[in-house]
């Protein structure tokens, strides 16, 4: 079964650093999600990717997050100057198309900022 | 303010036994709904969409009340694989490519 692969599955990073994370979607899929789930808290909307530009964002995105579609396979976040406060789960989905369709989620990246 | 609400538990239920959960939404206009489950530190996973008739897969039956804006999930002959947080998500906007609010899940522990 096609799956959404992301890398690294931890990354460690110094407070006010760069940090990018990376997924795979599902290779017929057209839209893209970035969710983020702090340690003992639900699963949280960051933003929405469809053809090739951003389609929705949560009031957590702000302009240290940006997203990049750099090639046909990869979709990429990234935190420009990273705080303690972005220490969580960065999930990546994926669907087939929007609205009723269900989105398949990778299996993670656990970003600590020190 | 729109959310999912849902009962944390944890629910306690002896393995075989009948689980039911519900969760409730704020948006009248919602379109899309589903139940994941989620083990410890992992990914949500999907178990089920949830449309309007009703619908079944295997031992879990999920069902969507539009009037009272409440979904409920069924699970028959628990077993202890069951045991996760099952998460009540909802596209609350409707829209196309809008992004998915979730509940902050139910956890379920199924005891031999």
């Amino acid at each position: 079964e096609p799956e959404v692969t992301q890398t690294p599955s931890h990354q460690v990073t110094q407070m006010g650093q760069e940090v990018i994370l990376r997924c795979v979607p599902i290779s017929n899929h057209l839209y893209f999600y970035w969710y983020r789930q702090i340690l003992g808290q639900k699963v949280e909307f960051l933003v929405s990717f469809y053809n090739n530009e951003i389609s929705e964002k949560s009031e957590i995105f702000d302009d240290q997050f940006s997203v990049e579609r750099p090639d046909g396979s990869n979709f990429t976040l990234k935190i420009r100057s990273t705080k303690l406060e972005d220490s969580a789960m960065y999930f990546c989905a994926s669907s087939a198309t929007g609205g009723n369709q269900p989105q398949h989620f990778g299996d993670g990246t656990r970003l600590s900022i020190l | 303010r729109k959310e999912v609400e849902q009962d944390p538990g944890p629910f306690n239920v002896p393995e075989g036994a009948t689980v039911a959960f519900n969760c409730t939404y704020s948006n009248s206009a919602s379109q899309s709904f589903f139940w994941y489950r989620q083990d410890c530190r992992k990914e949500p996973k999907l178990l089920m969409s949830v449309y309007s008739s009703g619908n079944e897969d295997g031992r879990f039956t999920a069902q969507l009340n539009r009037a009272s804006q409440y979904i409920s999930l069924l699970i028959r002959d628990s077993k202890l694989s069951d045991s996760a947080t099952y998460l009540c998500v909802v596209n609350l906007s409707g829209g196309g490519a809008d992004g998915l609010t979730f509940g902050k899940g139910t956890h379920l522990i199924i005891q031999p």
